[in-house]
């Protein structure tokens, strides 16, 4: 499978917990996204990494949220301290993009559902 | 100001009729457009992308640009039913590393 895969694909936890979700980007992909949908929304921009450097954190996410992307491959996002407002699709998606600018296509995975109970 | 705006719809279409799908943005330096097909429990797929004013076509899908408006739209000929989906606006930022932002999205209903 050489599409963009993530981890879990549903978790249910209680408010007030610790959840980490994992992406696996295409392979040979340098940037990759997450993004946050909830129902009826478009894809909400969370942050983004160029190989391992983090280019932008979006200012709507509180410092409960963090994202790595420790050797340019996979990513985790962490959100520490769950909300029922935390309840949504988390997206993660990938992308070629050989230098700025770039007109880059999006390639996403099949998502995170997160409910916090 | 949002920085992509769709009307959230839904957009009913008959069967065989063309559906018409607008969008406007608000960063004069963006480059990049794309449209993104999403099925209801599904994760959005890239069905059109243009980078320079005019029409692009490819099949039933025709994408038109109009960066002194700020407007982009997407027509869909010859309708069909597996085209009731919701379709998501997305721009490529320059002044913030082109950065890919969405669009509520556009519900498309079509009608058999």
């Amino acid at each position: 499978d050489t599409g963009v895969s993530q981890n879990p694909r549903h978790k249910i936890t209680k408010r007030g917990q610790n959840v980490t979700f994992r992406c696996d980007p295409i392979s040979e992909h340098n940037r990759l996204y997450w993004y946050r949908q909830t129902l009826g929304q478009g894809p909400e921009f969370l942050t983004y990494f160029q190989n391992e450097a983090q280019l932008e954190k979006s200012r709507l996410l509180s410092d409960r949220f963090s994202a790595e992307r420790p050797k340019g491959s996979f990513s985790t996002l962490e959100i520490q301290r769950t909300e029922q407002g935390d309840s949504a699709m988390y997206l993660c998606a990938s992308s070629h993009s050989p230098r700025q600018g770039a007109r880059e296509k999006l390639f996403f995975g099949s998502g995170t559902q997160l409910s916090v109970l | 100001q949002k920085e992509v705006e769709q009307n959230s719809g839904p957009l009913s279409v008959p069967e065989g009729a063309i559906a018409s799908l607008n969008c406007t943005y608000s960063d004069r330096g963006s480059q990049s457009f794309f449209w993104y097909r999403q099925y209801s429990g599904k994760s959005p797929e890239l069905i059109m992308s243009i980078y320079s004013n005019g029409d692009k076509e490819d099949g039933r899908f025709t994408a038109q640009l109009n960066k002194a408006s700020q407007y982009v739209s997407l027509l869909i000929r010859d309708s069909q039913p597996s085209d009731s989906a919701t379709y998501l606006c997305a721009v490529g930022v320059l002044s913030r590393d082109d950065k890919i932002i969405f669009g509520k999205g556009t519900r498309l209903h079509i009608l058999p």
